[in-house]
């Protein structure tokens, strides 16, 4: 069965401050997606993820995905109030079936 | 072009009671998904329609059943309600067209407390 762990659950940034968001998951998949939510909002979708070493980049936010090492970072560059929420990594399991991750709570700070 | 919708928005039961949420997809798409988000974690998937039919199935209890209309909207249905099924329940919609840059747009919510 699939599992994905996302570190930390919790982070709290300073404005202007680079770190690192990151996910594993348990078994081989090509399809990684990271969501964005908001408190009591539904899911944003940020990132598609298809292949072995794909990076795409949107804003202040960079994701990656190493098939190999089964690993999807999310990178956040010099960080904003605005980036403030929970963001998910999801494995597609047994086709269209996705797996989240418990989360990680964002929160910035001036 | 509307994106995935979902009704109610807020929902109250008592425990033992039944209810079913509903959900319209994107326009386009064939495909609907239907997920649990307890409070604090991630979604859980319960299961997935298409073409009228469940698809795949998640880890649920067959409390937990929907459908799927010719326009492809689908209904979630929770029999015998538990207070552990409060949560936010999440329906997502996607075009199955097997590998590529598949995609699903997830809607509102309904968020269902059971007291």
């Amino acid at each position: 069965e699939l599992k994905v762990e996302q570190n930390p659950l919790f982070l709290s940034m300073q404005e202007g401050k680079n770190y690192t968001i990151y996910c594993n998951y348990s078994t081989t998949s090509d399809r990684l997606y990271w969501y964005r939510q908001d408190p009591g909002k539904s899911l944003e979708s940020l990132f598609v993820l298809l292949s072995n070493g794909a990076v795409k980049q949107e804003g202040r936010l960079m994701a990656s995905l190493d098939t190999k090492a089964r690993l999807s970072t999310l990178h956040i560059t010099a960080a904003v109030h605005d980036l403030s929420a929970t963001y998910f990594c999801a494995v597609d399991y047994n086709n269209n079936d996705m797996r989240f991750g418990a989360g990680t709570r964002l929160t910035v700070k001036p | 072009d509307a994106g995935v919708t979902q009704s109610p928005t807020h929902l109250i039961k008592t425990r033992g009671q039944q209810v079913t949420l509903r959900c319209s997809p994107k326009s386009g798409h064939d495909t609907v998904s239907w997920y649990q988000q307890a409070l604090g974690q991630g979604p859980q998937f319960i299961f997935q329609y298409y073409e009228e039919e469940e698809r795949q199935r998640g880890n649920f209890p067959d409390r937990f059943s929907g459908h799927q209309f010719p326009n492809y909207s689908s209904e979630l249905n929770v029999n015998a309600l538990w207070l552990g099924d409060s949560a936010l329940y999440l329906c997502a919609s996607s075009l199955l067209s097997g590998r590529g840059a598949y995609e699903q747009y997830f809607g509102p919510g309904t968020r269902l407390t059971v007291t």
